[in-house]
């Protein structure tokens, strides 16, 4: 079956924009996390949701950053008034909760540069 | 203190030799371990799970739980050059739906 799908793979935006980042994951999982990786660094939680609801948002870095879920499906990480540190790769994973075995899935994440 | 520590590296080995990597964690109640490689510019793969004290083995990689002293290891016997890349250590608290917390990866590469 499908991966994790992420879109746009690549966005180039001026600073001060808003951005859209999405994130398909696995039919069937329920829990989704986003993550922050800037080069050369390692992952920075942002968020996770288990359903529509996000238990710990406790990675969001201000205000400008929201996440949202709808259908227990596909996400959506809207970063407000971009920012040239908000430069990063984003990713997205997603994982069958409930079991110990289950690890989490990564998309190929969305690359962003804001100019 | 942070949840998850690794060695950041870079570990350099050569070619055939057995590559070990570290990771250590704080929370004693800490049930899934996962190991994952992750390539420059690629997203992070995973490399194997464990959550039962002692070894077990995957091919060439070796995971081993030590939760009396709170480490995971992964060791990759054999090395090829093929498996330089960073390698992440995650571990799930509870074992359910809860936030991971990763390392900050160890850089390996593996000389010809």
């Amino acid at each position: 079956g499908a991966g994790v799908s992420q879109s746009p793979s690549n966005k180039v935006t001026e600073k001060g924009k808003d951005v859209e980042l999405r994130c398909d994951p696995i039919s069937g999982h329920t829990a989704l996390y986003w993550y922050r990786q800037s080069l050369g660094q390692g992952l920075e939680f942002l968020i996770y949701f288990q359903g529509n609801s996000a238990p710990d948002k406790s990675g969001l870095p201000s205000d400008r950053f929201s996440a949202e879920r709808t259908g227990g499906s596909v996400s959506t990480l809207t970063i407000q008034r971009t920012q040239q540190e908000d430069s990063a790769v984003y990713l997205c994973a997603s994982r069958i909760p409930g079991r110990p075995n289950q690890p989490q899935h990564f998309g190929d994440g969305t690359r962003l540069s804001i100019l | 203190q942070k949840e998850v520590e690794q060695n950041s590296g870079p570990l350099s080995v050569p070619e055939g030799a057995i590559a070990s990597l570290n990771c250590t964690y704080s929370d004693r109640g800490s049930q899934s371990f996962f190991w994952y490689r992750q390539y420059s510019g690629k997203s992070p793969e995973l490399i194997m799970f464990i959550y039962s004290n002692g070894d077990k083995e995957d091919g060439r990689f070796t995971a081993q739980l030590n939760k009396a002293s709170q480490y995971v290891s992964l060791l990759i016997r054999d090395s090829q050059p093929s498996d330089s890349a960073t390698y992440l250590c995650a571990v799930n608290p509870r074992g359910t739906g809860n936030q991971f917390y990763f390392g900050t990866g160890t850089s390996l590469t593996v000389i010809p």
